[in-house]
């Protein structure tokens, strides 16, 4: 079974502030990772992937992956209230010839103004 | 904004009825996908096609049957459902026969509720 963790929350963190998300997975040879942002009531939208072990920086946003440990995290700097939102980390795994998105639970993040 | 579009964004139907959920991307991907996500939850996997063939089946109900007329499109027809089936329906696309470098992408969503 190819399991995604995150740690649900919620997490707040004050407006400026750096947020933290972190996931685990446990398929030791996934190879694309992704951080999707879900607003209530909406679709998830793609705001990271990663696929090399490091750092990926992306305005606001950095994604780190450590293939070794398993884990992925993604840091949001200056955080804005409109960052408040669930974050649902993904690995995409292959299986039966094609390739599947297995997701963490979420966590929802509230930024305080 | 995304290139998966999805229709209808809302839809309620009776447990009696026949309706159908409509995905179209231009993107060329050659996988398409059914996620199903209730509230709070993550999306979970319905049905994955791979270059218009049913490559995933995750157990789904046969209430729930997926078609894929051609690469572009993506439709979910659904009959006599239960209430327990409301919930958003997710279409998403991707590349097929890659897995490094490749992202899936999603639609809107549709928003169903069985009365």
């Amino acid at each position: 079974q190819k399991e995604v963790e995150q740690n649900s929350g919620p997490l707040s963190v004050p407006e400026g502030a750096i947020a933290s998300l972190n996931c685990t997975y446990s398929d030791r040879v996934s190879q694309s990772f992704f951080w999707y942002r879900q607003y209530s009531g909406k679709s998830p939208e793609l705001i990271m992937s990663i696929y090399s072990n490091g750092d990926k920086e992306d305005g606001r946003f950095t994604a780190q992956l450590n293939k070794a440990s398993q884990y992925v995290s993604l840091l949001i700097r200056d955080s804005q209230p409109s960052d408040s939102a669930t974050y649902l980390c993904a690995v995409m795994n292959s299986g039966a010839g094609s390739y599947q998105l297995t997701f963490g639970k979420g966590t929802k993040l509230s930024v305080i103004p | 904004d995304t290139e998966v579009t999805q229709t209808p964004k809302h839809l309620v139907m009776g447990m009696t009825n026949k309706k159908s959920l409509k995905c179209e991307q231009h993107m060329g991907h050659r996988a398409m996908y059914w996620y199903k996500q209730k509230a709070k939850k993550p999306p979970e996997l319905m049905f994955v096609y791979s270059y218009e063939k049913l490559s995933i089946n995750e157990s789904v109900p046969s209430r729930f049957s997926p078609e894929c007329p051609n690469s572009s499109l993506l439709n979910l027809h659904l009959h006599a459902l239960q209430p327990e089936d409301s919930a958003l329906y997710l279409c998403a696309s991707s590349q097929a026969g890659v897995l490094s470098g490749n992202t899936i992408y999603f639609g809107e969503g549709s928003w169903l509720t069985v009365v």
